[in-house]
């Protein structure tokens, strides 16, 4: 298994710009989320996803769109980038065990200048 | 409490000494208690997932408690290494499925 995958590892966007950042899990996970990590303030939820067609706002939502059409894959939008939007992005999933203990992917560094 | 708040932000310790840490969260709406480990430059990995008031979770020299009337987990490293030097995170998950992260406390461990 490959785990939970995120790409690109890092981008630098424009202001205005848009862009998607892609996760993918091959574990089978129902849920899936987004996450944010900036200095100080550790990991905060964007999205959340607990199955296919489903999609729930976590703590800080705006700026951001998801879908989930498929098990495998939460794809992060983001719409008209800003500076405040300059973050680390991480992707997780968990397994239908009932504890939803988060597996994370590798990270996307984004800048937004 | 509205958040999830960990105690102390920072920790020094030598090696060989045992140390705990302490995570607070709100008791309304709880559904399980996360406990994370980040290390430098990696992804945070799962250390204990715990439900059920007075639970009490172990690996290794690591271990967890939890405390849902109160609404605190203490997570405990006996005999700390320089290895166990990260980041240690716990996170509160809702009934709805939205996992609330605490800031951290980041554990530097001295040879």
């Amino acid at each position: 298994n490959a785990g939970v995958t995120q790409t690109p590892k890092f981008q630098v966007l424009k202001t205005g710009q848009s862009m998607t950042l892609q996760c993918a899990q091959d574990m089978n996970h129902e849920y899936m989320s987004w996450y944010r990590q900036d200095p100080g303030m550790g990991l905060r939820l964007i999205h959340y996803s607990v199955g296919a067609g489903i999609t729930d706002q976590g703590e800080v939502p705006n700026g951001y769109n998801v879908s989930r059409s498929t098990t495998e894959d939460f794809p992060l939008r983001l719409l008209s980038a800003a500076p405040s939007q300059t973050s680390v992005y991480f992707c997780a999933s968990s397994p239908p065990t009932g504890t939803y203990e988060q597996y994370f992917g590798p990270g996307t560094r984004l800048t937004v200048t | 409490i509205l958040n999830v708040e960990q105690s102390p932000q920072s920790l020094h310790v030598q090696e060989g000494d045992s140390t705990n840490f302490t995570c607070s969260f709100p008791s309304s709406n709880f559904y399980a208690l996360h406990w994370y480990r980040w290390e430098t430059a990696k992804s945070p990995e799962a250390l204990f997932v715990m439900t059920l008031n007075g639970d009490e979770k172990k690996k290794g020299r690591i271990s967890a408690t939890l405390n849902t009337k109160e609404g605190y987990s203490y997570l405990y490293i006996k005999g700390s290494q320089p290895e166990d030097s990260a980041t240690y995170l716990c996170a509160s998950m809702g009934y709805q499925g939205n996992l609330i992260f605490g800031k951290g406390t980041k554990l530097s461990v001295k040879p």
